[in-house]
């Protein structure tokens, strides 16, 4: 089975503090993905990557940046959270040559 | 542009009893659909895909969607209930874009079940 895991379930952070999310995957995939999801408006793209040091903006990707150092691992990074990031983060991993996207279990971060 | 449309933020049924929730898509060519669900505190779980074979197509627990291009939709059904199925349920489709496949998601909708 696909196992992609997140580092925190519950996180709380203050305004103006950096926070770091992390994403792992176990399944050698070459895509991963950063998504937020809030009521009413489903998953919104936040950024992906395709490829270990390389990223490409998603939908919403204000106020964010990524890091992709090794190909199982990919890191969501808010500069300096504002309460207007309080939401859940779901990671997701997808093989070059399918179109299915396996997700993480979600980190819900509230920022104070 | 292509999108998705749920039809219905929230859906209560009692266990037992048929499950139908609504979805109509936007696509300019014909597209790729899933359905994904997701229990509280878990992360999403793929439900079934259509990639243009057969129209009627059978996923885990149960479910199954049938899509038609006429009415442009991509319901989900279940003949019958189980609490266990109470969830968030996500319509969704895909969008080739910039070399790469994109993931437009619905609102979602939340089903309920009662005993």
């Amino acid at each position: 089975d696909v196992k992609v895991t997140q580092s925190s379930r519950y996180l709380v952070k203050r305004t103006g503090e950096k926070v770091f999310l992390e994403c792992v995957q176990d399944m050698d995939h070459e895509n991963m993905f950063w998504y937020r999801q809030d009521p009413g408006l489903g998953l919104r793209l936040i950024y992906f990557s395709y490829d270990v040091k390389m990223k490409e903006k998603g939908d919403i990707p204000e106020g964010y940046s990524v890091s992709r150092e090794k190909k199982e691992r990919f890191s969501l990074i808010l500069e300096s959270a504002s309460t207007n990031q309080t939401s859940m983060y779901l990671c997701a991993s997808e093989g070059a040559t399918t179109d299915t996207q396996y997700f993480g279990p979600g980190t819900r971060l509230t920022v104070l | 542009a292509q999108s998705v449309t749920q039809l219905d933020s929230h859906v209560s049924v009692s266990e037992g009893t048929p499950v139908l929730l609504r979805c109509n898509y936007s696509s300019s060519y014909s597209p790729s659909l899933f359905w994904y669900v997701q229990h509280p505190n878990k992360g999403l779980q793929l439900l079934l895909k259509y990639t243009s074979a057969a129209t009627l197509v059978k996923g885990i627990n149960g479910f199954e969607a049938e899509f038609k291009k006429s009415e442009t939709s991509f319901h989900l059904t279940k003949p019958s209930a189980h609490m266990s199925d109470a969830a968030e349920y996500f319509c969704v489709v895909i969008v080739f874009s910039g070399g790469y496949n994109k993931l437009i998601f619905g609102a979602g909708t939340r089903l309920a079940v009662h005993p």
